[in-house]
């Protein structure tokens, strides 16, 4: 069955490391989001691709960085960690491009920075 | 910031009763969807609602969308106790598949 996995699933790492966080779809979906979720805040978009090479910022972009170089996956990266990026994120997939699309989540990874 | 908003924040109801979320946004839309997230689990989706559309049903969900007053409706009829969950809105503005969710709805049903 196609799925969409994240790892690592529990992360902690130290303020000013650079942090990287895999997503890995088989639904060979075009469009990949990556979001973060907070108390208080639901989910927040921080980067989005809709294909290969191609990569856009969300809401909440700054301090992450994202590279599409297959359909399959969208890795995150936090250039240089900091506490206020403690946080679960998740990773997304979709058809596309555009059409009325449900979005398949990944099982989140819960990132701490000390 | 957030595009949905969702009332009640937390909602806590018997099993057999009904659950009624409410969403309200702020732009208009493409889409609206729905998503449930069991605890420490991603986001599954539920429902996708057209901006042409006014009423959807999918099993015992029943999602309604008034797109004058910018709000939306998730009702779910004889919950039960593993439909506890938090629920959220999700709009699509521009049809590209880019969602802003809201911050969510806590049911829990009790047996």
């Amino acid at each position: 069955d196609a799925e969409i996995t994240q790892s690592p699933r529990h992360k902690i790492t130290e303020t000013g490391r650079q942090v990287t966080l895999a997503c890995h779809q088989t639904w060979n979906h075009n469009n990949m989001f990556w979001y973060r979720q907070d108390l208080g805040h639901g989910l927040r978009l921080i980067h989005y691709s809709y294909g290969v090479h191609d990569t856009n910022k969300g809401e909440v972009s700054d301090g992450y960085s994202v590279s599409r170089s297959n359909t399959e996956d969208l890795p995150l990266t936090l250039e240089s960690a900091a506490s206020s990026q403690t946080s679960v994120y998740f990773c997304a997939s979709s058809a596309g491009p555009g059409g009325y699309n449900e979005q398949f989540f990944g099982p989140g990874t819960r990132l701490t920075v000390l | 910031s957030q595009q949905g908003e969702e009332d009640p924040q937390a909602l806590s109801i018997q099993e057999g009763e009904n659950a009624t979320m409410n969403c309200s946004y702020k732009t208009s839309i493409n889409n609206l969807q729905w998503y449930r997230q069991n605890s420490g689990r991603g986001l599954v989706h539920l429902i996708l609602i057209r901006s042409n559309e006014r009423e959807k049903h999918s099993g015992r969900l029943r999602v309604t969308l008034d797109t004058s007053k910018k709000s939306s409706s998730l009702l779910i009829t004889a919950s039960r106790a593993a439909d506890t969950a938090s629920y959220f809105c999700a709009t699509d503005a521009g049809g590209g598949n880019k969602l802003t969710f809201g911050t969510g709805t806590q049911l829990k049903v009790e047996l």
